[in-house]
């Protein structure tokens, strides 16, 4: 069983509407990131979490650290927002992250 | 915030051949790590760099492999050695934040093709 599960893999949606991305994870931890990976392969650092919810223009990220769960939001979704989204753990204290597979996030006009 | 510029970004490299990747930052950091992502795959740590010390590897990464040079706090390389279509992959260099915040960085990634 992988440590990190997402879902969905795949997410194709229409221009404007509310997405969700969901993160699962079996190990303890004591942050999570989201990345964003654009299709040249670069990546950028969406949110670090380690408790409660936090809020960035459209993205929201929330995590719940007892159920071992988090979830990333995209609010009236663009074009622009067709990447694929990465969910990171950080193990224990000072574990190296782990990365799920991601999920590749389509909007079209 | 840390600017990381890696280079190349992307090459075609012929079975045998070792390649170096460069990644540069704006600023004097402690760590920095490379990754390697495989085609349809998550990232995987190969070594964490830290300055005046060698490379800490992963495990399933050796260092005549993936030899390492980290010379000062704003620039390092990895090289991919005797290169296969196996190591065809991106490899990106990340940084973290000093301090509290945590934040990650990452350089655009090197796309490699072996042939």
């Amino acid at each position: 069983k992988n440590e990190v599960e997402q879902s969905p893999q795949n997410l194709t949606a229409q221009e404007g509407e509310f997405i969700t991305i969901n993160c699962s994870y079996s190990v303890g931890i004591s942050a999570l990131h989201w990345l964003q990976q654009h299709p040249g392969g670069g990546i950028v650092s969406l949110f670090m979490l380690s408790s409660g919810k936090k809020k960035h223009g459209r993205l929201i990220a929330t995590i719940n650290i007892q159920e071992k769960h988090s979830s990333l939001h995209i609010t009236a979704s663009h074009p622009r927002d067709s990447a694929v989204y990465i969910c990171a753990p950080r193990p224990g204290s000072q574990g190296n992250l782990i990365f799920g597979k991601g999920t590749k996030l389509s909007v079209k006009p | 915030s840390a600017v990381i510029s890696q280079k190349p970004s992307r090459d075609i490299c012929q079975r045998g051949t070792s390649l170096t990747i460069q990644c540069q930052v704006d600023s004097q950091v402690t760590m920095m790590f490379w990754y390697r992502q495989q085609p349809g795959q998550s990232l995987t740590l190969i070594a964490t760099a830290n300055q005046g010390s060698e490379a800490t590897y992963e495990s399933g990464f050796v260092i005549d492999k993936f030899p390492i040079s980290r010379p000062n706090l704003t620039f390092s390389t990895l090289t991919v050695s005797n290169m296969s279509p196996e190591d065809s992959s991106i490899y990106l260099c990340s940084v973290s934040a000093t301090g509290s915040t945590g934040e990650l960085f990452f350089g655009e990634g090197s796309r490699l093709t072996v042939l």
